[in-house]
């Protein structure tokens, strides 16, 4: 699978939208874009995913750039539970393919 | 949110003695996974199922073996635990093999071994 790079940490107000970027230059034609986020010790939480269009959902958005080597999260209006470790993972679809984690992105949002 | 049960969810348990964990979906999910998480080191799979009866190895799987005799019972063991093995340790499920299909996860079992 190909590897991602996040930034360690971001800061956002509550209210704003946040805008987690992802860089996964290696990534192959088969690999999907994967993002989950984990709040304090829970599980990771499954936010959105996508191949090549841009998608969305209730809780975020997922831009994926047209080269398909980086993408951006979008949390349109964060609040103070959006507070969170944020993962981009890309994942091939092969038998089983395992999720590799990565240290993640940290979202503080603030007042 | 997914059905996924693990339990238990907290257990303290000495060197040396085995050790269950047990994961149970209600979705029909055909693949299975088990991860730990330690500090400075992320997610990391231990094993997964691809099927009643299949099985294979993850990243980390020294130390552990699993079961599955049904589709909702994902177990892992400890065969005899260390305090290495000291970790939280997730179970995820997912209706497909690959990058189609998101995976779910449980809440996790927080294991100290000591």
């Amino acid at each position: 699978d190909a590897k991602t790079t996040q930034p360690p940490s971001m800061d956002c107000a509550e209210g704003r939208a946040a805008n987690l970027p992802c860089n996964h230059s290696t990534i192959s034609g088969n690999e999907y874009v994967y993002w989950y986020r984990q709040i304090h010790s829970q599980g990771p939480q499954y936010i959105i995913h996508g191949l090549k269009n841009n998608e969305t959902n209730e809780m975020a958005s997922l831009i994926i750039t047209e080269d398909r080597k980086s993408s951006t999260l979008i949390l349109p209006h964060a609040t103070l539970r959006d507070t969170a470790v944020y993962y981009c993972i890309v994942r091939d679809t092969g038998t089983a393919s395992k999720l590799t984690f990565g240290t993640g992105t940290r979202l503080q949002v603030t007042l | 949110d997914a059905g996924i049960t693990q339990s238990p969810r907290h257990k303290v348990t000495e060197t040396g003695t085995p050790v269950t964990l047990r994961c149970h979906q209600t979705e029909n999910h055909r693949y299975m996974y088990w991860y730990r998480q330690d500090p400075g080191h992320g997610l990391r799979l231990i094993h997964y199922s691809y099927g009643v009866k299949d099985t294979d190895k993850g990243e980390v799987s020294d130390g552990y073996s699993v079961s599955r005799s049904k589709t909702e019972d994902f177990l892992l063991t400890l065969e005899s635990a260390t305090s290495s093995q000291t970790s939280v340790y997730f179970c995820a499920i997912s209706a497909g093999p690959g990058g189609e299909a998101e995976a779910f996860f449980g809440q996790g079992t927080r294991l100290t071994v000591v």
